[in-house]
């Protein structure tokens, strides 16, 4: 099936730094990806919608200023989490779909200390 | 109001039981249905479109019922890999996935 790669697994940064994460679809080209965040014990929450060679989608309540979103080509979508905070820690997932099915990267478990 | 609805649970059963786990959708347009499965800190990996006709895949029973803006998972003899948290999801638009909170399942021996 199809395959996203999502880079890197864990990542510790300090407050106010900015932290990248990647999203790639690995066999497929996807002109739309979907970044979701998960608190701990609670659901994935959609952040924004990625479009391919546009601005992104966000959703109501997400800062598009702080959660940078760039999706310069058909296999790789970038998330920026600018100034993170350490209320900005939480597990960040991607998704690209084929057909009506959702392929889910690994996640980035970020840590903001 | 959440655009999906789920029972966190948690769900404790023993080996060899059924479990059901229902799920309600806010936005009656909404197009796919959709359980999926995550295992503790990893992604979410498909376990079963849910069709209008319901369908069924093994010991996993899925039923839509569009009227009641309702989907529910069954499972049947219950194994101890079943454990994990169950989330049900919904496509509102076309590949727009929202997630219910996860149901929680922990089958003990």
């Amino acid at each position: 099936g199809a395959v996203v790669s999502q880079h890197p697994s864990r990542v510790i940064c300090k407050s106010g730094t900015s932290v990248k994460i990647e999203c790639r679809s690995l066999d497929f080209q996807a002109t739309t990806m979907f970044w979701y965040r998960q608190f701990p014990k609670q659901s994935l929450m959609l952040m924004a919608t990625s479009n391919e060679g546009s601005k992104a989608t966000y959703e109501q309540g997400v800062e598009k200023d702080k959660f940078l979103i760039n999706h310069a080509s058909l296999t790789l979508s970038t998330l920026t989490v600018t100034s993170a905070h350490p209320e900005d820690s939480s597990f960040y997932i991607c998704s690209a779909s084929v057909g009506v099915e959702a392929f889910f990267g690994q996640g980035t478990r970020l840590t903001v200390v | 109001r959440k655009e999906v609805e789920q029972d966190p649970g948690p769900f404790n059963v023993p080996e060899g039981a059924t479990v059901a786990f229902n799920c309600t959708y806010s936005n009656s347009a909404s197009q796919s249905f959709f359980w999926y499965r995550q295992d503790c800190r990893k992604e979410p990996k498909l376990l079963m479109s849910v069709y209008s006709s319901g369908n069924e895949d093994g010991r996993f029973t899925a039923q839509l019922n569009r009227a009641s803006q309702y989907i529910s998972l069954l499972i049947r003899d219950s194994k101890l890999s079943d454990s994990a948290t169950y989330l049900c999801v919904v496509d509102q638009t076309g590949n727009q996935f929202y997630f219910g909170t996860g149901t929680s399942l922990t089958v003990i021996p």
